[in-house]
Order: C-alpha cells, then sequence, then structure tokens
C-alpha cells in the first residue's frame, strides 16, 4: 500500500531555532496535511494543501505541496516551548478516500 | 459547539475478549472516521461511516466492525482481541466525505490488550 516517509524521526532545538521537516511518497498525493499531537490528544491540524506547488503559511508555520506532487514540508520559525510535540504529515493518495500518515516527527527543544 | 468525545479514555481487555468503542461527532459533523496508533507510529485507517453506512475501510480484518447512529455518533467494536490490538483508537469526525473536509479528532480511547 502507500507509504509516506516522514523525517526526521526526532529533532533536538533550542528555543528560537527554526525547524524543518519533511514527507515523501512513491507516489503521487492529491492532498497533503500536517498535524500536531500533543500527549493525551489526537491529531490537530496545522496546515492543509490541495494543489502542487502551494506554499500556505500559519502564523509561524509554513508548507509546501511539491511539485511533483510526491513530496512535502513543514517549516516551523523561531521555535518556543509549546512547539513541542510530534508532527506527523498526512495526505490523500490518487483516487484514494482515505487518509495516509507518515511515522511522526518528534520535536523536543533543550532547556 | 462541542468537539469530539470518545469513551472510555482508557481500557485494559485480555486476549479473545470483545470491546466496544464510542464517539460522539463534533456538531454538524456527519461522517466519522476510526484510526488504530501504535505507539511510536502514526494512525492507520480503519474506516469511515456516512450517514449511518460505512463508506470505506483500511486493511483490517473483518473483526474490526463498526456503527453510526442516526445522531451521527460511532461506535468500534472489536471482536476476538489480538495482543497486537493494543493502541490509542482515534475517531474523527467531519462535514462530509469529500477531500477538503477538515478531519477533527477525538483524544482518543487506549486500549491495552493482555
Amino acid at each position: 500500500g502507500q507509504q509516506l516517509n516522514q523525517s526526521p524521526q526526532s529533532m533536538f532545538i533550542q528555543e528560537g531555532e527554526d525547524v524543518s521537516m519533511n514527507c515523501t511518497s512513491s507516489s503521487i498525493f492529491n492532498t497533503w496535511l500536517w498535524y500536531k499531537q500533543d500527549p493525551g490528544e489526537g491529531p490537530v491540524l496545522l496546515i492543509a494543501l490541495y494543489k502542487a506547488g502551494e506554499l500556505t503559511s500559519n502564523g509561524r508555520l509554513t508548507a509546501q505541496f511539491g511539485i511533483t506532487r510526491k513530496d512535502s514540508f513543514l517549516n516551523i520559525s523561531a521555535s518556543i516551548p509549546s512547539d513541542v510535540g510530534i508532527y506527523f504529515c498526512a495526505g490523500h493518495g490518487r483516487g484514494d478516500y482515505q487518509l495516509i500518515w507518515g511515522a511522526g516527527t518528534k520535536l523536543i527543544i533543550k532547556p | 459547539e462541542t468537539g469530539v468525545t470518545q469513551s472510555p479514555t482508557h481500557l485494559i481487555k485480555t486476549r479473545g475478549q470483545q470491546v466496544t468503542l464510542r464517539c460522539s461527532s463534533q456538531s454538524g459533523h456527519n461522517t466519522v472516521s476510526w484510526y488504530q496508533q501504535a505507539l511510536g507510529q502514526g494512525p492507520q485507517f480503519i474506516f469511515q461511516y456516512y450517514r449511518e453506512e460505512e463508506n470505506g475501510r483500511g486493511n483490517f480484518p473483518p473483526r474490526f466492525s463498526g456503527l453510526q447512529f442516526p445522531n451521527y455518533s460511532s461506535e468500534l467494536n472489536v471482536n476476538a482481541l489480538e495482543l497486537d490490538d493494543s493502541a490509542l483508537y482515534l475517531c474523527a469526525s467531519s462535514g462530509g466525505t469529500a477531500l477538503k473536509e477538515t478531519q477533527y479528532f477525538g483524544p482518543g480511547t487506549r486500549l491495552l490488550v493482555l
């Protein structure tokens, strides 16, 4: 079945640093979504992308739908302590109704 | 407007038993999707219900079944529990089945099978 490869698996950063993570697929995706999950909570949608090349921002977060339709990245600028959590990419493959998820990137902020 | 709620929050069962998990969708939403999230993994799609009918199913065996009620709340039933069924079970509600409909997730039910 379709799979998403998300990297890095985890990141240790200093407060104030910028963060970048990405997701790749071996097949074309029609949508790319980025979610954040905090401990004991369900995932919360951060950014949704529906068109190849689309670049969308949500506050300090920016995400792009790759032009090949096989990748997406998420950037976080000037990280703050509440950015800690697990970030997931997800998407719909061509002709697919089900949401496929990456394995997540765990963001840890060093004191 | 109330969010998505799930019950119970935690559950311990033994192998071979059956379990029912419940989900109340967000007000105004007619679509519920269920996911299984193993520790350290992303969610895996189980199935989706739209207006009381199953609308799609992931790669899960028939012992995973579901229901959606007229008020759009939903149940996930798992029969003959196996150790590998231990996971966080998430439900998400949305205003429809279109890809652009945002899915809003509940906090999940953590199931442990011993």
